[in-house]
């Protein structure tokens, strides 16, 4: 039983650039969900979803921020023109919901210069 | 809106001692919390969770849920260096969900 994969795990982009994360759930898991994470604070949810519907988005996450989940197993998370607020690491977890324990795998690192 | 708080530390231990960690959360209505772990760098890692008042125990953990009070603690017994992390406390947004709500963290120090 492999846990959450996720890639890449680091990523340097320029301002401005778009990024693309990939995100591999644990594989009897339905339930995905997008967190995001900067120093010294929690993980904030983004996003998450149920086979391939997405049920719920942050008002946080902004209109450059799309998410993807086409047939219930992996995941996208894009961001488009990427600003240096957006530098974080992006952490994915999955479940098998609802009332389970959501697991999470190791992050994407995203530095915008 | 529901809010976890933690205090963010460092908390300092000797090893073989107690660490002692605390979270407060807003509603009153919550019932399932969640332990985990993050060593720096790295991701945050399930060790505890807890859905009843009173104790509950694994291991060297113990988590310990006050609903009158709207507490949450964690516990490790026998600290050692390698414990040396940040826990983060975090709360179901509601009964029957996995969404969760996390606390900023606290910083654990167990020095030899």
């Amino acid at each position: 039983d492999t846990g959450v994969s996720q890639d890449p795990r680091h990523k340097i982009t320029k301002r401005g650039q778009n990024v693309t994360f990939r995100c591999d759930p644990i594989s009897e898991h339905n339930r995905l969900y997008w967190y995001r994470q900067t120093l010294g604070q929690g993980p904030e949810f983004l996003t998450y979803f149920q086979n391939e519907a997405q049920l719920e988005k942050s008002r946080l996450l902004s209109d450059r921020f799309s998410a993807e989940r086409p047939k219930g197993s992996f995941s996208t998370l894009e961001i488009q023109r990427t600003e240096q607020g957006d530098s974080a690491m992006y952490l994915c977890a999955s479940s098998s919901g609802p009332s389970g324990l959501l697991y999470f795998g190791p992050g994407t690192r995203l530095l915008v210069l | 809106q529901k809010e976890v708080e933690q205090n963010s530390g460092p908390l300092s231990v000797p090893e073989g001692a107690i660490a002692s960690l605390n979270c407060t959360y807003s509603d009153r209505g919550s019932q399932s919390f969640f332990w985990y772990r993050q060593y720096s760098g790295k991701s945050p890692e399930l060790i505890m969770f807890i859905y009843s008042n009173g104790d509950k125990e694994d291991g060297r953990f113990t988590a310990q849920l006050n609903k009158a009070s709207q507490y949450v603690s964690l516990l490790i017994r026998d600290s050692r260096p390698s414990d040396s992390a940040t826990y983060l406390c975090a709360e179901a947004v509601s009964y029957n969900t996995d969404k969760l709500i996390f606390g900023t963290g606290t910083r654990l120090q167990v020095f030899p």
